[in-house]
């Protein structure tokens, strides 16, 4: 089981954004974060806990192992406010999500 | 270019079944691990069928016995259908292609979803 913390966090545009992934049981560094806007599909942003994806700006990192893992927005860009979700693939399938953080302008 | 599309949601009864498609292009599905993944209105998202680029098929407890995971290679497209829904069926349907290499077991190409209401 991923938990995500918070489920919601209140930003202003400038500021740096750090999103908590918590899971059950160790998944060594196979996690994936995947950022979400209203009425699109998911997009992956990090892969294997601290790679960032194609095309993704490096404002966006991911770190962590094990059982703890971070996402850091370095300074929020209007286009970052979304719904972010941590993904692991550790001794798959199944394939499971956390509850999501939402990025919230303040 | 990578793309995929889905097609076939709709309005259904409960009890009743659904088939969806997902056209893929810039990639063969065949090749590929791909799954449907969906999203509940205001909800997170589920992973509820894997297929192998071998074959082999995964499914999420919820589905199990009444959705089948398939392709279509001539067509170059995956499909699901989906038989006695229920009202908790209810959500946005995305396909999407789970990466390779390093990218396994991650999802790195997603479809635009098509939405499955499962209401009378």
């Amino acid at each position: 089981v991923l938990t995500q913390s918070p489920a919601t966090l209140s930003l202003s545009p400038g500021e740096g954004a750090t999103l908590s992934c918590r899971a059950s049981q160790s998944v060594s560094s196979s996690l994936a974060w995947y950022q979400q806007k209203p009425g699109q599909a998911p997009r992956l942003l990090i892969y294997q806990a601290s790679n960032r994806a194609t095309g993704i700006p490096a404002r966006f990192s991911g770190s962590g192992s094990g059982t703890d893992f971070t996402l850091t927005i370095s300074s929020l860009e209007p286009e970052d406010f979304a719904v972010y979700y941590c993904q692991q693939r550790s001794n798959w399938p199944p394939l499971t999500f956390g509850g999501g953080t939402k990025v919230e302008i303040k | 270019e990578v793309q995929l599309v889905e097609t076939g949601g709709g309005l259904i009864q409960p009890g009743g079944s659904l088939r969806l498609s997902c056209a893929a292009s810039g990639f063969t599905v065949s090749g590929n691990y791909m799954s449907w993944v969906r999203q509940a209105p205001g909800k997170g998202l589920e992973c509820v069928s894997l297929i192998y680029s071998g074959g082999t098929t995964y499914y999420a407890d919820s589905v199990q016995g009444r959705f089948t995971i398939s392709r279509d290679i001539s067509k170059n497209t995956l499909n699901l259908q989906m038989n006695s829904l229920r009202a908790e069926d209810s959500a946005v349907y995305f396909c999407a292609r789970v990466g390779s290499g390093i990218n396994l077991g991650y999802f790195d190409y997603w479809g635009q979803g098509t939405l499955v209401t499962v209401s009378s």
